[in-house]
This record gives C-alpha cells, structure tokens and sequence, in this order.
C-alpha cells in the first residue's frame, strides 16, 4: 500500500492567519482526499482531489475557506484559511490504495489560537 | 446515501477478555467495508477491509470482522484483547466508483488490566 508523508504534525496558528498542509504519496494516485476530524468526532470529508482539475468539495466546505492544489500524481496541499478557533482539529489526507482500501497519512493536528 | 452506526461509544473490557465492536451501514449497492484503529495522537491505521468474497475477513492484530448482508453488519471481533489494543476503531464504507468513505463516529476501547 502507499506511503504517505504529511507535514506539518502539529502547529498552533493565531486566528485570521492561513495554514498550508502538504501531503506526499510515494507512488502515483489517481485521486487524493482530506478529511477534518474535530475533537472528539469521527472523520468528514471535505474534499477530493484530482490532478489537473479542480477539487470536489463536499457539502458544508468551500474552496475559498478550503483551498486545494494538486499539481501532479504524488502531492497535494490543503489550505485552512482566515482561521478561528473552530478550525481547530486534525486534518488528514488519504488515497486508494488500488484494491488495498484507502491509507492515510498521519495527520496535522491544528489549534487555532 | 451511504451511513455507518457504531451503537457503542465507549467500551471497557478486561484484558484477555473478548471484544466484538459493532457496526451497521447504508450502502446502496455492494458495499466495500472498513474497520481503522487510531492510537492517541495518531493517524489511521487499516486493520482489515471486505471488498467481496469470504465474508469472514482476517485483518491484522487478530482482529477479525464478519459481513452480514442481511443484517447490514460488519463487526470487528477480536478473542483476546491486548492492553494494546486500547485505542478508537472507526467503521466505514464506501469504495467502488463512488472513491468516498464514510465513517462512523467510533467506539473508544478501554482496556482494563
């Protein structure tokens, strides 16, 4: 299955500022997903990410608050934007592993301050 | 629309004890089933998957799961828990041409000693 790198782990942002979360896979995906988990919560998707084309976003998430870029096969970044205390969570990108199920990355744990 | 139900938020059991975690989903076609587990402070790891086939599914850690088609069921069963094993396990579906996971809200698992 995939290898994924996703960095920062952990970072406390001030409120109103944005936050970029990269994520490296070690062999090319045809589509990439980030996930939000609040405290305390399960796991939502907020959006998919294809190469090449503009991201899908799920209901409840928009692309100015949640702007993604995915400029080739092996990386994504996922931008939190003009954060609040609300945003505070962990975020987490993920793949299909082509028949193996879907790994994920370790996550970014946020607090917003 | 696809859903997952974990009935039970909170588990504590006795090491060496059994465990079976409960899962229901909605899934309007031949669903693709998951169970993760997340330690503290961790990402999610893939403890076993159903795709097709054998609905008795072995998964790594000896943890075990069965799909129940009639009942909507995919439980994750383990015969002795390990204080290890103390961690959140999240259920979810999804997969085939839809790529999107949906997960339950998790069951804590409290090992005892």
């Amino acid at each position: 299955s995939a290898v994924i790198s996703q960095k920062p782990s952990r970072d406390i942002c001030q409120r109103g500022t944005s936050l970029t979360i990269q994520c490296q896979v070690d062999s090319q995906v045809t589509m990439m997903f980030w996930y939000r988990q609040q405290p305390g919560q399960s796991l939502t998707l907020i959006a998919t990410a294809n190469q090449g084309s503009e991201a899908t976003y799920e209901s409840g998430f928009v692309i100015d608050k949640f702007p993604i870029s995915r400029p080739n096969l092996t990386f994504s970044t996922l931008t939190v934007s003009n954060m609040s205390p609300e945003d505070s969570s962990i975020y987490l990108c993920s793949v299909e592993g082509q028949g193996d199920g879907y790994t994920f990355g370790s996550g970014t744990r946020l607090t917003v301050v | 629309a696809q859903s997952v139900t974990q009935p039970d938020i909170h588990i504590t059991v006795s090491e060496g004890a059994s465990l079976e975690l409960r899962c229901n989903y909605s899934y309007g076609a031949t669903p693709y089933l998951f169970w993760y587990v997340q330690s503290p402070g961790q990402g999610l790891q893939l403890l076993l998957k159903y795709f097709s086939g054998d609905t008795l599914v072995q998964g790594i850690k000896g943890f075990e799961a069965e799909f129940k088609r009639s009942q909507s069921s995919f439980n994750l069963r383990k015969p002795s828990v390990h204080w290890s094993d103390a961690a959140e396990y999240f259920c979810a579906v999804g997969g085939g041409s839809n790529y999107k996971l949906t997960f339950g809200k998790g069951t804590l698992l409290t090992v005892n000693p």
